[in-house]
């Protein structure tokens, strides 16, 4: 009975390069948010998503940053061109729908995906 | 303001002690309230709800107080594996059927033997 899933564990990447964080949520949840950790810091909301759908994208910088959740594959949050202020942990946690034996608040996150920014 | 402070310690206590967290949150429209805990890094889990009746499970008791915006966490006969990040969390209005979390930095607790 798998968790969230994901992957890197853990990323370096150079100033300006791409990363791509993925995302597979339990088993018979659908939706998914994407959490970032700065170190020091609480974790901060980025984006809710549901299949081929963004629900809720306020927590998610303006620019070089996107996230989809496809009908098929996992949830993918992309940074583009990245920067040393990008180096931060990434959660990604899942849900089921609401109504579906779900707890309010209560979130299954993955271990994270550790991101370095060289 | 923080939406959610909490003090981040460390807090060392000797195995057996009790030991209590506090958290205030600054939106008085705040919905639903609940303490997580994260291991050194790893992933954050839920702990417990809290509710203004208070909510006791084992060794743990939450309390909200609403008029005052703070929140408690009561750990009781320490373990060294409680030894962890207890994070206070708040959903803002209009979000409790949504996962959108506001988390605290967290209040660290090293158990000691």
């Amino acid at each position: 009975n798998a968790g969230v899933m994901q992957n890197p564990r853990h990323l370096v990447r150079r100033r300006g390069q791409e990363a791509r964080l993925r995302c597979s949520p339990m088993k018979g949840h659908s939706h998914v948010y994407w959490y970032r950790q700065l170190p020091e810091e609480g974790l901060k909301f980025m984006v809710y998503l549901q299949k081929e759908n963004i629900i809720d994208e306020s927590g998610m910088p303006k620019e070089r940053f996107s996230a989809e959740f496809p009908k098929e594959g996992p949830s993918i949050l992309r940074i583009q061109q990245v920067v040393r202020g990008d180096s931060a942990a990434y959660f990604c946690a899942s849900s089921p729908p609401p109504g579906r034996g779900r707890v309010t608040g209560e979130l299954f996150f993955g271990e994270g995906s550790r991101l370095t920014v060289l | 303001r923080k939406e959610v402070e909490q003090d981040p310690g460390p807090f060392n206590v000797p195995e057996g002690a009790t030991v209590a967290f506090n958290c205030t949150y600054s939106n008085s429209a705040s919905q639903s309230f609940f303490w997580y805990r994260q291991d050194c890094r790893k992933e954050p889990k839920l702990l417990m709800s809290v509710y203004s009746s208070g909510n006791e499970d084992g060794r743990f008791t939450a309390q909200l107080n609403r008029a005052s915006q703070y929140i408690s966490l009561l750990i009781r006969d320490s373990k060294l594996s409680d030894s962890a990040t207890y994070l206070c969390v708040v959903t803002p209005s209009g979000s409790s059927n949504t996962g959108k979390l506001i988390f605290g930095q967290g209040t660290t607790l090293q158990v000691k033997p």
